[in-house]
């Protein structure tokens, strides 16, 4: 059984450019949290998505969006890259209001 | 504002020892709480849930819960030198992460 799955693994991107970070949930699992994680602090919520909805929101701004697909896969976008937006960035699924599983995570340089 | 407060560490125990983990958190209203462990470089594991106050058990570690004092801890016993990494406590309702804490064990 495939755990979370996260692509691509690494990317460099440029002030002002776009990003697509694409996530794969586990098996069984419907609910889908995307998190940014800096060097050294925990993870920051950003959102996450349940029946194709978002349905929880952290503090993050509108350049961060995303998306559920009805097979619970998941985009995270991010427009306007800030070279503060780089960080590794973790999907993790659960079935809902359960247990997270974490995904590899997609590092981001913004250059 | 909600917050989920970890001593950053280090904390370095003997191989062997015991190591404790701490964690607390502001908001009297939460119901799930969980410990991960992240190696450098790699994304967070979980290791334990923990609901319902007082103590679970999971070989080796143990999740402790104080919804009075509104503190969670992780004990870890017979620590190994695997075990070193960075230990994060997470509350699932608000999807708040501490910054975790980075034990180091020596062998």
């Amino acid at each position: 059984d495939a755990g979370v799955t996260q692509s691509p693994t690494h990317l460099i991107k440029t002030r002002g450019q776009q990003v697509t970070l694409r996530c794969s949930p586990k098996s069984g699992h419907d609910t889908v949290s995307w998190y940014q994680q800096a060097l050294g602090q925990g993870p920051q919520f950003i959102f996450q998505y349940y029946e194709e909805e978002e349905r929880q929101r952290g503090n993050f701004p509108d350049r961060f969006s995303g998306h559920q697909f009805p097979n619970y896969s998941s985009e995270l976008n991010v427009n306007a890259l800030l070279l503060g937006d780089s960080a590794l960035y973790l999907c993790a699924s659960s079935p809902r209001d359960n247990e997270q599983f974490f995904g590899p995570g997609t590092r981001l340089t913004v250059l | 504002q909600k917050e989920v407060e970890q001593n950053s560490g280090p904390l370095s125990v003997p191989e062997g020892a015991i190591a404790s983990l701490n964690c607390t958190y502001s908001d009297r209203g939460s119901q799930s709480f969980f410990w991960y462990r992240q190696y450098s470089g790699k994304s967070p594991e979980l290791i334990m849930s923990i609901y319902s106050n007082g103590d679970k058990e999971d070989g080796r570690f143990t999740a402790q819960l104080n919804k009075a004092s509104q503190y969670v801890s992780l004990l870890i016993r017979d620590s190994q030198p695997s075990d070193s990494a960075t230990y994060l406590c997470a509350v699932t309702e608000d999807m708040r992460f501490g910054a975790g804490t980075r034990l180091t064990v020596k062998p």
